[in-house]
């Protein structure tokens, strides 16, 4: 399968914890990555492999998979979090990428 | 620090290639995946094709057809070509490089390339 599936929009109080999902059967055999994304700007990578996060990017960003689903968590919710964010995975041959719909997040 | 930097013309005619070309600031661009995703105007990310070493390169599906994606080491950049251009193109290009040889996750981004498709 080659579809990811992701809540358009989602918000979240300041401080608060939020978890941002994403679904696809790709999701079994591929970790995602996810990514941020400012507006105006060029994505951020956040979150890759198993959990792991590139230097610079706090660890109030951490992400969980359990089957086909990815979830993406952000613990104390900040006004910059403000932003639209993308989960990205191989189909199930390996050779293609593909990119979640975005959700946008507004705190 | 990584930075990606990216260049090509901003405005392409109906029909005509469009041409972007991306490289690594003090650094060589063998020995990584490069990817290239494009985003339409208010639109999400698009995956449009990579390139690593040792497997060579992928393609999206509904753009195989019109894509080239190249590695010039003599030039130390990659460059990616799209023929037949219509205004559905338009859009932001970005390139990004993996970190290691070994993996494909688009770690470094370059600034993104606006291109308008028109006459």
């Amino acid at each position: 399968s080659s579809e990811l599936t992701q809540d358009p929009a989602v918000s979240v109080a300041l401080g608060q914890t939020v978890r941002l999902t994403c679904q696809g059967d790709s999701l079994r055999s591929y970790f995602p990555s996810w990514f941020q994304q400012k507006s105006g700007q060029a994505p951020v990578l956040l979150v890759f492999g198993n959990n792991e996060r590139p230097s610079g990017i706090p660890d109030r960003f951490s992400v969980s998979n359990a089957g086909s689903t990815s979830s993406l968590t952000i613990t104390g919710a900040r006004a910059e979090d403000e932003a639209d964010y993308y989960c990205s995975s191989r189909d199930t041959t390996g050779k293609i990428v593909f990119f979640g719909g975005g959700t946008k997040l507004t705190v | 620090q990584v930075q990606v930097q990216q260049w090509g013309a901003g405005l392409v005619k109906p029909s005509e290639t469009l041409s972007l070309s991306c490289a690594v600031s003090g650094g060589l661009v063998n020995g990584y995946c490069w990817t290239w995703i494009r985003q339409s105007p208010g639109k999400g990310l698009e995956w449009i094709g990579e390139i690593a070493p040792g497997r060579g390169t992928n393609y999206n599906p509904s753009l195989k057809s019109r894509i080239t994606i190249s590695l010039d080491t003599s030039k130390n950049q990659v460059s990616l070509s799209l023929t037949s251009v219509t205004a559905a193109d338009t859009g932001v290009f970005y390139c990004a490089r993996s970190r290691y040889s070994f993996d494909s996750t688009a770690h470094y981004w370059g600034q993104g390339s606006l291109v308008v498709v028109s006459s």
